[in-house]
C-alpha cells in the first residue's frame, strides 16, 4: 500500500521566519508531487508542484524533491499569519490517482 | 463560476437515509475525483471518473456508495442508508485532462453528518 507520512504538527514559528515541512513517501515509483494548502473548514487549495529532483522555487515557497531519500519538502520564506494552515503532501505514480498524507499544521505567529 | 462547485455545503441526515450529493466540475475538465475527508486526516480516495467512464471506485467503502457522471459533466455521489461512520467532509476534484501528475481543482466540499 502507497504510503505518505507527514508530522500532524502542529509546527509554530514566528512571522517572518522560514517554515520547513516535510513529507516521505514509500513507493519507490512515485513521480509527481504536490502540496496544497487547506484553510479551516475549506478545500484545499495547490501551492507546488515538482517533478524532478531538487528545488522549484515560486514566491515565498520552495518546494524540494529528493527521489532517491523518498522526501519533499515546502519551504515558507518570511512566514505570515494568514500562512497558518493545513499543508497536505499529494503522491502519484504510475496511476492518476494520488494519495495524500494527513497534513501538517502550520500557526504563524505575529 | 470558474471553480469546482458543490451542493449542499452541509447535509445533515438520519442513520438509515439516502443521501445524494452533487459536483460541478470545471467546464471541459475531463477527470473528476470523489474524496472522503474525516477529521485531521487527508483526502482518501474514492471513486474517479474519466469523462463518463468510472475509470476506478476501489476506494468507496461499500456498496451502499455509489457515483455517477452520466454526461461526462456533473457528477452524483449518492450514499444509501447512511451510518454514523459516513460523517465526513466530501471533496470533489477535477482536472483538464486524464493521467499522471495531473493537478486537481477542488471543490469546497459538503460537510455530511449522520445522527
Amino acid at each position: 500500500q502507497k504510503e505518505v507520512e507527514q508530522n500532524s504538527g502542529p509546527l509554530s514559528v514566528p512571522e517572518g521566519a522560514i517554515a520547513s515541512l516535510n513529507c516521505t513517501y514509500s513507493d519507490r515509483g512515485s513521480q509527481s508531487f504536490f502540496w496544497y494548502r487547506q484553510y479551516s473548514g475549506k478545500s484545499p487549495e495547490l501551492i507546488m508542484s515538482i517533478y524532478s529532483n531538487g528545488d522549484k522555487e515560486d514566491g515565498r515557497f520552495t518546494a524540494q524533491l529528493n527521489k532517491a531519500s523518498q522526501y519533499v519538502s515546502l519551504l515558507i520564506r518570511d512566514s505570515q499569519p494568514s500562512d497558518s494552515a493545513t499543508y497536505l503532501c499529494a503522491v502519484s505514480g504510475g496511476s492518476y490517482i494520488p494519495t495524500f498524507g494527513r497534513g501538517t499544521s502550520l500557526i504563524v505567529h505575529p | 463560476g470558474a471553480g469546482v462547485s458543490q451542493s449542499p455545503r452541509y447535509k445533515v441526515a438520519k442513520r438509515g437515509q439516502d443521501v445524494a450529493l452533487r459536483c460541478d466540475p470545471i467546464s471541459g475538465h475531463v477527470s473528476l475525483f470523489w474524496y472522503q475527508q474525516a477529521l485531521g486526516q487527508g483526502p482518501e480516495f474514492l471513486t474517479y471518473f474519466q469523462n463518463e467512464a468510472q475509470l476506478d471506485k476501489s476506494g468507496l467503502p461499500s456498496d451502499r456508495f455509489f457515483a455517477e457522471r452520466p454526461e461526462g459533466s456533473v457528477s452524483t455521489l449518492k450514499i444509501q442508508r447512511t451510518q454514523q461512520e459516513d460523517s465526513a467532509v466530501y471533496l470533489c476534484a477535477s482536472s483538464l485532462a486524464g493521467g499522471e501528475g495531473q493537478p486537481q481543482h477542488f471543490g469546497d466540499g459538503t460537510r455530511l453528518s449522520i445522527l
